[in-house]
């Protein structure tokens, strides 16, 4: 019953370096979203995506691109790392929107930027 | 831009007794979630409250919503030490997205 798996759960990057976080559900979900998550400000949405092929920004999407290439996996890409991205990454993903329906998160991807 | 803000930001209790934490939000909203999360961990749903309700119970959890003052409560009963972690609140405001406030960091010592 693994919900939302997100891979790497570590990572440490050198400023200019690019990656790419995975993140997989395996409950049909439509809805996933990539958050960031920084001391004392709770979860900022970076994108999300409402269904195969789709993808929309949320609140901070600078310096980061997504694909959802298949229903049950959403990537998320840093194209040129830089100190700034140093943050714990949570994917999610719900049935339908966020109206009436509660999200399903991940354990998070740790990543630091040198 | 933060929609909830939860208050207080930390809160320190004995086990057994009750914990309470606010939340404030600015716009209209279609409901409002509390989420927990343990530390090194992703968050879980623990209840929403639609904008027609004002009070829901799951278990020793109860949420009430106020949307006039656009404000939440949750009410931890009978608090244990596994109930350590941070909560958050979400709005849901007819979007397909939800907003976080900074959470709440509940220590409850046995």
């Amino acid at each position: 019953n693994a919900g939302v798996t997100q891979t790497p759960k570590f990572r440490v990057l050198k400023t200019g370096q690019s990656m790419t976080l995975l993140c997989a559900q395996d409950m049909n979900h439509e809805y996933m979203y990539w958050y960031r998550q920084d001391p004392g400000m709770g979860l900022r949405l970076i994108h999300y995506s409402v269904g195969e092929g789709t993808t929309a920004k949320g609140e901070v999407p600078d310096g980061y691109n997504v694909s959802r290439l298949k229903k049950q996996n959403f990537l998320l890409g840093l194209e040129s790392a830089a100190p700034s991205q140093t943050s714990v990454y949570f994917c999610a993903s719900s049935p339908t929107g966020s109206r009436n329906q509660p999200q399903h998160f991940g354990d998070g991807t740790r990543l630091s930027i040198l | 831009s933060q929609q909830g803000e939860e208050d207080p930001q930390a809160l320190s209790i004995q086990e057994g007794e009750n914990a309470t934490m606010n939340c404030s939000y600015k716009t209209s909203i279609n409901n409002l979630q509390w989420y927990r999360q343990n530390s090194g961990r992703g968050l879980v749903h623990l209840i929403l409250i639609r904008s027609n309700e004002r009070e829901k119970h799951s278990g020793r959890l109860r949420v009430t919503l106020d949307t006039s003052k656009k404000s939440s409560s949750l009410l931890i009963t009978a608090s244990r030490a596994a109930d350590t972690a941070s909560y958050f609140c979400a709005t849901d405001n007819a979007g397909n997205m939800l907003t976080f406030g900074g959470g709440t960091r509940l220590m409850v010592k046995p």
